[in-house]
Parts: C-alpha cells; structure tokens; sequence
C-alpha cells in the first residue's frame, strides 16, 4: 500500500525557517517524481515545488523562489522542504504528492495526509 | 504563468448529473487532472488524462476536454458526492503546475 506521511510542520515566527518531511512507504521511491502542495485555511490548492526521480530537476512556485529549497534522499525514501524566510502567507496545510505522468497529462495520485504549518508572531 | 478557472459552487439534485468546468490555456497542452476533497481530509485523484479513473473512483464520474476547457461530469450525483474539486494541470511553461481555484459541489 502507497503511504505518504508528512511531519515537521509546526508554529513558527515571520522569517524563521522549518524542515518539512515525507516519509515514503509502499513504492519503489527512487522511481518517481514528488512534489509539494499546499493549502492555505479556507483557501484553494497551490503547487509549490517540484522534484525529479534523481533529484536533478527542481521546480518552484514563484511565491516561494530563493525561500524554499526542495530535496529528496532516496536511500531514505523521504522527501523533504526546507523553508527560510518564512511569512505570514506561507501558513498552510502542506502536502507531498507522488506524480505521474502520460501522454500529454501528468497527475498527483497519491497524497500525504498533510502537516500543518504556522507562520505568527 | 497559466490560470485555471473554475465556477466557484455548483448544486446538483440527488441521482442527478452535473458538469463541473476548468478552463484555462495550458489546457490546449495538457489534459487537467481532477481532485475530490472533503472536509479535514487530502484530495484524492478521480479523473486523470482523457478520461482515466483510478482504481476505486465509481464509474459515475468521467471527464472530458475540448479547447481550454476540461470537464468534469458526475452521472448520478450522490450525497457522498458533496465536496470541493479541483482540476489542475501542467503550465504551458513546463516548469510549473497550476489548480483551478476549486468548485464546492453540493447535492440536494
């Protein structure tokens, strides 16, 4: 069974940073791309980064270029997001996400249960 | 980059069908893929490329493209339908990806 699960979110102050974990379980992870997803209180879903299968493509969400760094260890099955600099609008539930891609369509199909992030003073 | 547009709340009678729509450029590139969220839970997939279901999603739900607009059309709507949707896609750019802002579906 593909499991997801991310921990490391947590209460944190304007410009300060947290680590972000996915725990990867039930698959060959070193096969697939990932990403990270998140979902603000009361708000729709935002695409946040984007990681290859290696590791040697990255993608990000112009709202979090030169504050976010994605990283994956794939001897560890994990995932990972770092986030510095963080603001008040970074606050969010934060999901990882297994992607998959066909001709022309490319999908998340399997989703962590998400980790709550909270940027307060 | 791309948008996706969604209606924001549509309503449906119990055992009847409705279409919900995303429309947007990059979807002229990409088919949009859906997701069903309920409250307090992760979305889940349920339609994916031209009209793919992942194992598990009833058959009442299909979907459907045309232009830069996706579709998606649930066939005899059922109240555990009622939740929000999303329809997301790859941006035209290829770097990033990008959600509809979502539709809130309630059933009669």
């Amino acid at each position: 069974e593909v499991q997801l699960v991310e921990s490391g979110g947590g209460l944190v102050q304007p410009g300060g940073s947290l680590r972000l974990s996915c725990a990867a379980s039930g698959f060959t992870f070193s096969s697939y791309e990932m990403n990270w997803v998140r979902q603000a209180p009361g708000k729709g879903l935002e695409w946040v980064s984007y990681i290859s299968s290696s590791g040697s493509t990255i993608y990000y969400a112009d709202s979090v270029k030169g504050r976010f760094t994605i990283s994956r260890d794939n001897a560890k099955n994990s995932l990972y997001l770092q986030m510095n600099s963080l603001r008040a609008e970074d606050t969010a539930v934060y999901y990882c996400a297994r992607d998959l891609s066909g001709w022309s369509t490319y999908y998340f199909d399997y989703w962590g249960q998400g980790t709550l992030v909270t940027v307060s003073s | 980059s791309s948008e996706l547009t969604q209606d924001p709340a549509v309503s449906v009678a119990l055992g009847q069908t409705v279409r919900i729509t995303c429309q947007g450029d990059s979807l002229r590139s990409y088919y949009a893929s859906w997701y069903q969220q309920k409250p307090g839970q992760a979305p889940v997939l349920v339609i994916y490329g031209k009209n793919n279901r992942p194992s598990g999603i009833p058959d009442r739900f299909s979907g459907s493209s045309s232009g830069n607009t996706a579709s998606l059309t649930i066939t005899g709507a059922q109240a555990e339908d009622e939740a929000d949707y999303y329809c997301n896609s790859r941006d035209s750019s290829g770097n990033s990806w990008v959600f509809g802002g979502g539709t809130k579906l309630t059933v009669l």
